[in-house]
């Protein structure tokens, strides 16, 4: 089946630590997003990429990082330098970056810091 | 910077009664405004969807109406059911922005039998 896979679903860190979180899409979508979500604040937008090596911030970039080198993949660190890390992590994608067509969301990462 | 306001942030409501989530936006250009429904610890999903050159969509016993000169759209469950309850979220989004949808706070809303 076509979809959005995400892993792991969870995930604990010790302070200090770098953790990636894998989204990979067989959509054949151009475009991908990451979200964050924390209790009471909706979902907001850390990092997106409409095309293969390419990505902008989002509205909460900072701390985090991204990489696009493949259509399919588009990962995300969460670096020690995020200050508030534990949260409910969505990887999304869409079928092209002009603003058309459903934009698909993975099962999650909740990522917890100890 | 783009916002999109969402109320209630709960909401209760008896089994075949109706619920009505509303939602504001800043960005005068949107032209997109989907709603998701998210259960409990998974990712959310496409309700519905309307586009600006629309002013009502209805769907079985979901409708979202949108008033573009208020910039406000508006979902409305009919007849709910237990299964309704969830969380959800009312979202906007433009030309030119590389398809990114800018969310509402969301409303969990819960239907008692």
């Amino acid at each position: 089946d076509g979809g959005i896979t995400q892993s792991p679903k969870y995930l604990f860190r010790k302070e200090g630590q770098n953790v990636t979180l894998s989204c990979e899409q067989n959509l054949n979508h151009d475009a991908m997003y990451w979200y964050r979500q924390d209790p009471g604040q909706g979902l907001r937008l850390i990092y997106y990429s409409q095309i293969v090596n390419d990505f902008q911030k989002g509205d909460i970039a900072e701390g985090y990082s991204v990489s696009r080198e493949k259509k399919e993949s588009f990962p995300l660190t969460v670096t020690s330098a995020q200050k508030n890390p534990t949260a409910f992590y969505l990887c999304a994608s869409r079928g092209d970056r002009r603003n058309t067509g459903e934009l698909f969301f993975g099962e999650g990462s909740r990522l917890t810091v100890l | 910077g783009e916002n999109v306001e969402q109320h209630p942030s709960t909401l209760s409501v008896q089994e075949g009664d109706s619920a009505v989530i509303k939602c504001t936006y800043s960005d005068s250009a949107s032209n997109y405004f989907p709603w998701y429904k998210q259960e409990l610890g998974k990712g959310p999903q496409l309700i519905i969807d309307i586009r600006s050159n629309v002013g009502e969509k209805k769907d079985q016993r979901i409708a979202v109406t949108l008033n573009k000169t208020a910039k406000h759209f508006s979902l409305h469950i009919t007849e709910t059911q237990p299964e309704d309850s969830a969380v959800y979220f009312c979202a906007a989004s433009r030309n030119n922005q590389g398809g990114k949808l800018i969310f509402g706070q969301g409303t969990e809303l819960s239907v008692k039998p």
